[in-house]
């Protein structure tokens, strides 16, 4: 099973920032925190992954709580071409190959 | 750029017909992967391979095998397809264990 909980979906306006809550209380020490996003017809795309700083890259801002029971997907300037569902992962770094997919957050950016 | 590529993007196969399903990548990762993605269950692992001619099952390995005779090329291969094998069908492909996964844009069978 999935080791994270997110919304089914949110909206946000075109231009403004869209944040993506997931959460994952039982998170180990050596998991690391992966977002990937699917648009419609396309496969996987990474995102972002982080252990317990905060991270960015051109795409996006991930912000992990101290405790790291939850973490936020931020994408700066919102565009249409964002409307994806977003799947947040946790997976041990080196030791596994799996990633387990829950169901992700069907983002939809409105003009 | 990591391209992957599959070999059709839709397929439409009778039951009982053996099918294969090809996936190239171009930037000499090691490992490689298919998955199959249906509504409500998400994206499931069948088979990933880390070297060639190296293969390990996944979540839902019954009804498939896969083949890696040559580092850049993975291939699904549905001995027997039944309907239950209706789905989109993910390649992707990752330098080492823990980088980041790349997929192909997917590959729809319908299995009538």
């Amino acid at each position: 099973d999935a080791k994270t909980t997110q919304p089914t979906s949110m909206d946000c306006a075109e231009g403004r920032a869209a944040n993506l809550p997931c959460n994952h209380s039982t998170i180990s020490g050596n998991e690391y925190v992966y977002w990937y996003r699917q648009i419609h017809s396309q496969g996987p795309q990474y995102i972002i992954h982080g252990l317990k700083n905060n991270e960015t890259n051109e795409m996006a801002s991930l912000i992990i709580t101290e405790d790291r029971k939850s973490s936020t997907l931020i994408l700066p300037h919102a565009t249409l071409r964002d409307t994806a569902v977003y799947y947040c992962i946790v997976r041990v770094w080196d030791s596994n190959y799996q990633l387990i997919w829950g169901a992700g957050t069907k983002l939809i950016i409105k003009p | 750029d990591v391209k992957v590529t599959q070999s059709s993007r839709y397929l439409v196969k009778r039951t009982g017909e053996k099918v294969f399903l090809e996936c190239v990548q171009d930037m000499d990762h090691e490992n490689m992967f298919w998955y199959r993605q249906d509504p409500g269950l998400g994206l499931r692992l069948i088979y990933f391979s880390y070297d060639v001619k190296m293969k390990e099952k996944g979540d839902i390995p019954e009804g498939y095998s896969v083949s890696r005779e040559k580092k850049e090329r993975f291939s699904l291969i549905l001995e027997s397809a039944s309907t239950n094998q209706t789905s989109m069908y993910l390649c992707a492909s990752s330098l080492w264990a823990g980088d980041e996964q790349y997929f192909g844009p997917g590959t729809r069978l319908t299995v009538t």
